[in-house]
């Protein structure tokens, strides 16, 4: 069965340190997302893309995230200039279609030190 | 405000008991998702909930959808230690491309 894979699977970086967190969505999927879920807490939905734009983020979403389809497989999600509270596991998923079943990467556990 | 609230948030039982737990969401909805996730994994989709009154059975779970209350619930029947995990209900709101999850219900169950 096709799935999301995400990389890599853990991401170690320095406070104020850009960072990059890689996506293959599924192959024939034209939505893709990023959700974040700190430690012991609820998954919390960032941002979503569609037509090679953000159809919609959140209020986390801010001036020091961005997104990008660098290519027809890869979704990224670049973090500028990382802080401590940015620690989290962040999960990719994507869609057949706008609100259809979303499937999950296996998610990508970022470490800010 | 879209919210989901799920109850309880933790949950502690003994194997071959029965119990149910509920998500609540605050708007119009017709798609709500359970999940499972076992401790430092991904989110495995258990079940997707498409109209009022929707049912779907796998295994000891068994998850329905009541649009008009705005509520599901996911009931496990004769629980094995293999569910001990964290559930999470999510709903797609009506009109938002975007998912919005419970706080989730840790599930630990005693042999």
């Amino acid at each position: 069965e096709p799935e999301v894979t995400q990389t890599p699977s853990h991401q170690v970086t320095q406070m104020g340190q850009e960072v990059i967190l890689r996506c293959v969505p599924i192959s024939n999927h034209l939505y893709f997302y990023w959700y974040r879920q700190i430690l012991g807490q609820k998954v919390e939905f960032l941002v979503s893309f569609y037509n090679n734009e953000i159809s919609e983020k959140s209020e986390i979403f801010d001036d020091q995230f961005s997104v990008e389809r660098p290519d027809g497989s890869n979704f990224t999600l670049k973090i500028r200039s990382t802080k401590l509270e940015d620690s989290a596991m962040y999960f990719c998923a994507s869609s057949v279609g706008a609100r259809q079943p979303q499937h999950f990467g296996d998610g990508t556990r970022l470490s800010i030190l | 405000e879209l919210k989901v609230e799920q109850n309880p948030l933790f949950l502690s039982m003994q194997e071959g008991k029965n119990y149910t737990i509920y998500c609540n969401y605050s708007t119009t909805s017709d798609r709500l998702y359970w999940y499972r996730q076992d401790p430092g994994k991904s989110l495995e989709s258990l079940f997707v909930l498409l109209s009022n009154g929707a049912v779907k059975q796998e295994g000891r779970l068994m998850a329905s959808l009541d649009t008009k209350a705005r509520l599901s619930t996911l009931h496990i029947t004769a629980a094995v230690h293999d569910l001990s995990a964290t559930y999470f209900c999510a709903v797609d709101f009506i009109r938002d491309d975007k998912i919005i999850f419970g706080k989730g219900t840790r599930l630990h169950i005693l042999p």
